[in-house]
């Protein structure tokens, strides 16, 4: 069975710091998808970046760009540039391709940014 | 863009009493899938719907059920509530696209047992 693992139940980081958040995986296919998913406090499931395994090259999207390191099952989320908004819950979440399946999330690291 | 629409946004429910939650997907997302969320919980998989065909089941209890409708708009039923049915319920819809696995939420049913 697929799994995901979040290490750090909580960070902080100063605006306008950089901030990475830790995501480990296992699975057994080739084929799957990654994604981070953003809950600031108003509970909404965002959408923030998302990686396919079969590409190489780490996912970017503005201030938000991934670590994909494959071979050891690491799917990393940096955070530059830190902003107030940027508080909230972060999950990242496996699914596996080509089936359409459900979503199996991480347990979660809580980001305070902090002024 | 339209996104996805959740009713109620919120419920307040007594034990052993039914409730329904209505989700409608984005326009042409031909899938659906219903998640809930505990307090300081990640989301967990109940079921999902491709082409109003149930296509995958996860931790859902036998209490509850679910459908597509021909619409594509998807009800989860839920009866005997009990207290640890108190959670956040989401809905998510995608289209399956070959290559692309992204799932829209929608702003979720805040469902309180009492």
């Amino acid at each position: 069975a697929q799994t995901v693992t979040q290490s750090q139940p909580e960070m902080s980081v100063q605006e306008a710091e950089t901030v990475t958040l830790s995501c480990t995986y296992d699975t057994s296919e080739n084929n799957y998808y990654l994604f981070w998913y953003k809950q600031p406090p108003s509970r909404q499931m965002i959408l923030v970046i998302r990686q396919e395994a079969y590409k190489q090259q780490n996912a970017t999207e503005n201030r938000f760009s991934v670590n994909f390191q494959k071979a050891a099952k690491s799917f990393s989320l940096k955070i530059s540039d830190s902003q107030l908004g940027d508080t909230a819950m972060y999950f990242c979440a496996f699914i596996e391709g080509g089936s359409q399946g459900n979503l199996i999330f991480g347990k979660g690291t809580k980001l305070s940014v902090k002024p | 863009a339209a996104g996805v629409i959740q009713s109620p946004r919120h419920l307040i429910k007594e034990k052993r009493e039914t409730a329904t939650l209505k989700c409608y997907p984005i326009p042409r997302h031909d899938t659906v899938y219903w998640y809930q969320q505990g307090p300081g919980q990640d989301p967990q998989f109940l079921i999902s719907f491709y082409e109003k065909m149930q296509s995958d089941k996860g931790s859902i209890p036998d209490r509850f059920s679910a459908q597509q409708f021909s619409d594509y708009h998807s009800e989860l039923n839920m009866s005997s509530l009990e207290l640890g049915d108190s959670a956040l319920y989401f809905c998510a819809s995608s289209l399956k696209v070959v290559g692309v696995e992204e799932q829209y939420f929608g702003p979720g049913t805040r469902l309180t047992v009492t």
